[in-house]
């Protein structure tokens, strides 16, 4: 069974422009999360999807970040426009069930890098 | 909302000894506390975890305790060895409707030398 990817793996672009990162989740998980690493600090919530719907999105930043996941299956995660600090490496996970104990598979990440 | 600290930051040993890796979370009513190990390059990845009812779990070399009155949870590694260096994380979560967000710990360099 194919695990949790994420495309693309590093992305290295300028301030202010755009950049769409994608995550596929493991097949049959409903819930798909999205995290972030900043310059070696912890591992930060950015938003949590239950099939398509927005369960919690406590986490995302500012209005600059765009997280979609239509039809339930893939997911993407738009930063417009990007800035210096959003620099960092952004986790997707995915998990099979509604319930907070359930284990979350979390992708490689991909490593942005903003100039 | 939720806070955990992870300490030590980074920590070192020697083949065969044991590593013990501590978190102290804020909300009480946090009630699941898993542990990642993430090695170079790839993502996070589960090895042990505990919920709130339990305060004690082991797999093999790897434990975890928890006090939920003192609000700290542990990771217990016995019997190290080279291919356990990693960066580990603790998390907590289950708190209302945020149940299904972690809040990680700052992570901790465990590395273990021949």
């Amino acid at each position: 069974e194919a695990g949790v990817t994420q495309f693309p793996s590093h992305s290295v672009i300028e301030k202010g422009q755009t950049v769409t990162l994608r995550c596929d989740p493991i097949s049959g998980h409903d819930n798909l999360y999205w995290y972030r690493r900043v310059m070696g600090k912890e591992i930060k919530f950015l938003l949590h999807f239950v099939k398509e719907s927005k369960q919690d999105e406590s986490g995302m930043p500012n209005n600059r970040f765009l997280a979609e996941r239509t039809g339930g299956t893939y997911s993407t995660l738009k930063v417009q426009p990007a800035e210096l600090e959003d620099s960092g490496v952004y986790f997707c996970a995915s998990s099979q069930e509604a319930r907070y104990w359930n284990e979350q598979f979390f992708g490689p990440g991909t490593r942005l890098t903003v100039l | 909302g939720e806070n955990v600290e992870q300490h030590p930051s980074t920590l070192s040993v020697q083949e065969g000894d044991s590593a013990v890796i501590k978190c102290t979370y804020s909300d009480s009513a946090s009630n699941y506390f898993p542990w990642y190990k993430q090695e170079l390059g790839k993502g996070p990845q589960l090895i042990i975890d505990i919920r709130s009812n339990v305060g004690e779990k082991k797999d093999q070399r790897i434990a975890v305790t928890l006090n939920k009155t003192a609000k700290h949870f542990s990771l217990h590694i016995t019997e190290t060895q080279p291919e356990d260096s990693a960066v580990y994380f603790c998390a907590a979560s289950g708190s209302g409707t945020s149940y299904g967000k972690l809040t990680f710990g700052q992570g901790t360099i465990l590395t273990v030398h021949p």
